[in-house]
């Protein structure tokens, strides 16, 4: 059973930093593609970051480009994202999700809610 | 780039059939393939078509998917609706540059 665990995330005040990180199992995870997506709270979902199997491609939305690190551990099975700079408008449930490719996922996650306040 | 745009909500009794929309707002339709996901409230999102119209396995045949060139649209249809089927439903495509786009979301009400 494929299963996706975020942890890491909470409170932060603007301009601090945080990392969330995503524990995978029950798929071959060096094989497959993991992205991020978040959602704020009563909003949409919105494209975050997304890492290919191998780790050596990475693509960023706009909002997040330059504050964002997305990587991966294939031998720890884990996915992170390194939020630097944070602001108020990147408060948000963020998401794991995982391959089958780089355009979408087939699996999702539960979650960790990130706050950015004072 | 471009947008997907979505109805902002839809209802439906249970039994019947219902097909929420998704317009993409420049370039064709057809170009990438669009997704269809269901988040129910207070739970992560699942995946419920790819491919315009393939269905992971679980996921019931009353849900299929579609796509218009004539009207630039993308569809998710699901027939014989269950209380269970409601819902927010997003669609989700990509650009050339590999950027994820997410359509606003569909609140779909079946009363």
């Amino acid at each position: 059973e494929v299963q996706l665990l975020e942890s890491g995330g909470g409170l932060v005040q603007p301009g601090g930093s945080l990392r969330v990180s995503c524990s995978a199992s029950g798929f071959t995870f060096e094989k497959d593609a993991m992205t991020w997506v978040r959602q704020a709270p009563g909003k949409a979902l919105e494209w975050v970051s997304t890492i290919s199997a191998s780790g050596r491609s990475t693509y960023y939305a706009d909002s997040v480009k330059g504050r964002f690190t997305i990587s991966r551990d294939n031998s720890y099975n884990t996915l992170y994202l390194q939020m630097n700079t944070l602001r108020a408008d990147d408060t948000a449930i963020y998401y794991c999700a995982k391959g089958p490719r780089i355009l979408y996922p087939d699996y999702w996650g539960q979650g960790t809610l990130v706050t950015v306040s004072s | 780039n471009f947008m997907l745009t979505q109805p902002h909500s839809v209802s439906e009794s249970p039994g019947k059939t219902v097909t929420i929309s998704c317009t993409r707002s420049s370039g064709s339709i057809a170009t990438n393939y669009v997704q269809w996901y269901q988040q129910r409230p207070g739970n992560s999102p699942t995946t419920m078509i790819y491919e315009d119209s393939q269905r992971p396995s679980g996921v019931p045949d009353r849900f299929s998917g579609s796509i218009d060139s004539s009207s630039n649209s993308a569809s998710l249809t699901i027939s014989g609706l269950k209380t269970e089927d409601e819902a927010d439903y997003y669609c989700q495509s990509y650009d050339s540059s590999f950027s994820w786009v997410f359509g606003g979301g569909t609140k779909l009400t079946v009363l």
